[in-house]
Order: C-alpha cells, then structure tokens, then sequence
C-alpha cells in the first residue's frame, strides 16, 4: 500500500526557517517525481516544487524559487523541503504528492495527508 | 505560465443528476490535463489523467473529455459521496498549474 507521511509543520515567525519531510512507503521510491503542493487555509491548490526521480532535476513555481529547496533522499525513501525567508503568505497545508511514473511532468496519483505550517508574528 | 479557469465556481444539483464541470486553458496543454476532487480535510484524490483516462479505482460515472484548451469533467447520476471541490491541472509544462476548484454542493 502506497503511503505519504508528511512531518515537520508548525509555527515560524516571518523570516524562519522550516525543513518538511515526507516518508515513503509502499513503492519504489526512486522511479518516481515527487512534489509538494500547498493549500492556504479555504483556498485552492498550488504546486510549488518538483524533483526528478534520480535528483537530476528541479522545478520551482515563481513563488518560491530562491527561498525554498526540495530535495530526496532515495535510500530513505523521504522527500524534503527546505522553506527559507519564510512570509506570512506562505502559510497554508504542505502536501507531498507522488507524481505517475513516465518522464515529468506527469499528474499525481497519490497524496499524503498534509502537514500545516503557519507564519505568523 | 498556463492559467487554467474553472466554471462555474459553484454547481448546486441533486443526488442523481449529472454535473458538468468545465476547466479552460489559457494555452493548449494538448491532452495532458488531470482533474482531482477533494472533499473537507481531506487530499486531493486524482480522479482523471491524460484529459479522459480514469485513475485507478475510480467509478466509471466519472468521464473526461476536452482537448488543446476546453476541458469537460462529467458526473453521471451524482452519489451523496460526490460532493465535493473538484481541480483541474496541466501537466504539459512547468510551473505546473490548478484551476480555481469548482464545488458541487447538494441542492
């Protein structure tokens, strides 16, 4: 059974930093993308960061980029995000999402449950 | 970046009756659009890939059809447990991209 367990949320002040992680289970780890995708509180999906199966690549949605570094670590089976310069608009619901296998960008077939993180002063 | 416009925004309808949610693309994603539905406190769940094929387990009142940029996610003859916000989201090119959400609330 396929399973995401997201760890690591919390309470940062404007200008923190907080490290996500997702633990895998339940498949091969390294054939596949991950991604995270953020959900403010009663607001839509946004994707913010992807990585390539073997590392070898990296995508950043506009927002993020330069603050926030997604990373893996396939003999772990555990999917990083690095959140820097943390804003007040960054808080929202942090979810990893395994992307299909087939070269990226592919759509998500599963889902952790989430993890809150919440900027505030 | 590809902005994807769901509508409408809200779709009120009985238990039985068929939902047409529309998701448009503000460039061609060819056939590589997704739809996902998520009910309260809960993930997202990936309901359609590729514009029309369905994700494992998913029942087959659910259907998608569309191409370039003009999607359509149709419910048949709606369940109580169908209520719920749906997405659409492009997978042709980064930074990948989520429709606004469509919520399909009993009438």
């Amino acid at each position: 059974e396929v399973q995401l367990l997201e760890s690591g949320g919390g309470l940062v002040q404007p200008g923190g930093s907080l490290r996500l992680s997702c633990a895998a289970s339940g498949f091969t780890f390294s054939s596949h993308a991950m991604s995270w995708v953020r959900q403010a509180p009663g607001k839509g999906l946004e994707w913010v960061a992807a990585i390539s199966g073997s590392s070898n690549n990296f995508f950043y949605a506009h927002s993020v980029r330069g603050r926030f570094t997604i990373s893996r670590d396939n003999s772990k089976n555990t999917l990083y995000l690095q959140m820097d310069s943390l804003r007040v608009e960054d808080t929202a619901f942090y979810f990893c999402a395994r992307g299909q296998l087939g070269a990226p960008p592919r759509s998500f077939d599963f889902w952790g449950q989430g993890t809150l993180v919440s900027v505030s002063s | 970046d590809i902005v994807l416009t769901q509508s409408p925004a809200t779709l009120s309808l009985s238990p039985g009756e068929t939902a047409t949610l529309s998701c448009r693309a503000s460039q061609s994603v060819s056939s590589y659009l997704a739809w996902y539905q998520q009910k309260p406190g809960q993930a997202p769940r990936l309901l359609i890939y590729d514009t029309s094929k369905r994700a494992t387990g998913v029942p087959a009142r659910f259907s998608g059809s569309g191409s370039a940029t003009a999607f359509i996610l149709t419910i048949s003859s709606l369940e109580p447990e169908d209520f719920a916000v749906y997405y659409c989201q492009q997978v042709i090119s980064w930074p990948l991209t989520f429709g606004g959400g469509t919520k399909v609330e009993i009438k």
